[in-house]
């Protein structure tokens, strides 16, 4: 166990819907970062948050946004789904003592 | 910007051969370099990083990376390796503690019988 949770670990849902995804960062990480797994871009950092603030943008689309709450989880949401949204979507949090820590990933596939 | 290149896709090594996976990066300011591991169906694991100090850098599992910085490159390397290895390896960097991490595309490590 990383220390980083993320659930759900696989979702299957249909094109165009939306989802959420959820992570609970290593406790006492400010950090949160978020990566998007597919086997034709490999690994692509998507967005970072910091104590609840947006930090840095990657490759995001404009379908997906995700957020920090106060008690420092971040959910990624992805809306009007397509098929080449099916991919793997890690969470890493990051700390001043031990440094990045993955989660184990949520597996999307859409449908 | 930084960018990773990992020059084999996949690489097929015999059991308790040797085993070098290249990485070269590309920046305009210092780096600090990573080595993750995934096993099939898992997340990713840090097997090493480099922040400053000794350009050899000891991980787990055995592996061992070094730091050129005239070469721009970061290979990892163990002496002998063992069917658990099987993964797909990524390196990665990042310009300094808070910041992304970009990824290389991974390779892939066979280890054959």
């Amino acid at each position: 166990d990383s220390g980083v949770t993320q659930t759900p670990k696989h979702l299957i849902t249909a094109t165009g819907q939306r989802v959420t995804l959820r992570c609970s960062p290593r406790s006492g990480d400010l950090s949160v970062y978020w990566y998007q797994q597919s086997l034709d871009q490999g690994l692509q950092f998507l967005i970072q948050y910091y104590n609840g603030e947006e930090r840095a943008k990657g490759n995001i689309l404009e379908r997906f946004s995700a957020q920090q709450f106060p008690d420092l989880h971040s959910e990624l949401n992805l809306s009007s789904l397509e098929l080449g949204d099916s991919a793997l979507y890690f969470c890493a949090s990051r700390g001043d003592r031990h440094g990045y820590t993955f989660g184990s990933g949520t597996r999307l596939t859409v449908v | 910007a930084q960018s990773v290149t990992q020059l084999d896709s996949q690489v097929p090594v015999f059991e308790e051969a040797p085993v070098e996976l290249r990485c070269n990066y590309s920046s305009s300011v210092s780096v600090y370099l990573f080595w993750y591991v995934q096993y099939p169906n898992q997340g990713l694991q840090l097997l090493l990083k480099y922040l400053s100090g000794s350009t050899l850098v000891k991980g787990i599992n055995g592996f061992e990376a070094e730091f050129n910085k005239s070469q721009t490159s970061f290979h990892l390397r163990k002496p002998s390796v063992h069917i658990s290895d099987t993964a797909e390896y990524f390196c990665a960097v990042s310009v300094n503690r808070d910041d992304k991490i970009i990824f290389g595309k991974g390779t892939r490590l066979h280890i054959l019988p």
